[in-house]
């Protein structure tokens, strides 16, 4: 099994400013089989990239994401009130798993 | 737009039988190339896989969980269907069906509301 680490556990930030995501994997996702969600309380995860850097429809673009291997990132360029919630990342190359999540608040 | 709704007992006796269905509308449960999943998620932690299926009847299932589980489709009704056995405190979840929008992927930009399944006497 794939294990997905995400870090930092919690990222304090404020609205305007620029958020760092790390996810990283205990083997290689190959083919770039990784994808990023975000969720708020209360409802289902959202897809905002999949595929390590591609957005999925109707995510704005101050989300990217990169990287490849065993090492990824998520970046919000600028934090804007509604950015405040769980990003969870997801392995699709070798079964299926999810990372334990980062927590980004004000 | 695929919309997908869970159904099914949100109380469920230790050692019994968990049993939850997803009806699909505003799209073909037998269209080819789409896998239909089970996710669930313990109350404040993560997201956990615990299967998909395809329209075919084929399924893929979380090692952790695949003894317990079996998932299935009825393609006349549109829905696939999770059963999880033998269930003990620790399968009280919130319980989600999810696919995808591209063929052969396992992204999901379609998920239920979700369910809340809590195992108590």
């Amino acid at each position: 099994e794939i294990v997905l680490t995400q870090s930092p556990a919690t990222l304090s930030l404020s609205p305007g400013e620029r958020a760092t995501l790390s996810c990283g994997a205990s083997q290689s996702v190959n083919s770039s089989y990784l994808a990023w969600y975000q969720q708020k309380p209360g409802l289902a995860p959202r897809l905002l990239i999949y595929d390590a850097s591609s957005r999925a429809t109707g995510i704005p673009d101050r989300f990217s994401g990169s990287g490849s291997g065993t090492d990824f990132t998520l970046t919000i360029s600028r934090l804007e009130p509604e950015d405040f919630a769980v990003y969870y990342c997801q392995q699709y190359f070798t079964s299926l798993t999810f990372g334990g999540g980062t927590r980004v608040e004000i | 737009q695929v919309q997908l709704q869970e159904s099914g007992p949100g109380l469920v006796k230790p050692s019994q039988t968990l049993s939850l269905t997803c009806i699909v509308s505003g799209g073909s449960i037998s269209r080819g190339g789409f896998y239909w999943n089970w996710i669930r998620q313990h109350p404040g932690k993560g997201l956990e896989w615990i299967g998909y299926i395809y329209h075919s009847g084929s399924t893929n299932y979380n090692p952790s969980l695949k003894s317990r589980v079996i998932i299935s489709v009825d393609t006349s009704k549109n829905q696939f269907s999770l059963k999880l056995r033998s269930v003990t405190a620790a399968d009280t979840a919130v319980y989600y069906c999810a696919t995808g929008s591209q063929a052969w992927n396992l992204h999901f930009d379609y998920w239920g509301h979700g369910t809340l399944v809590t195992v108590s006497s």
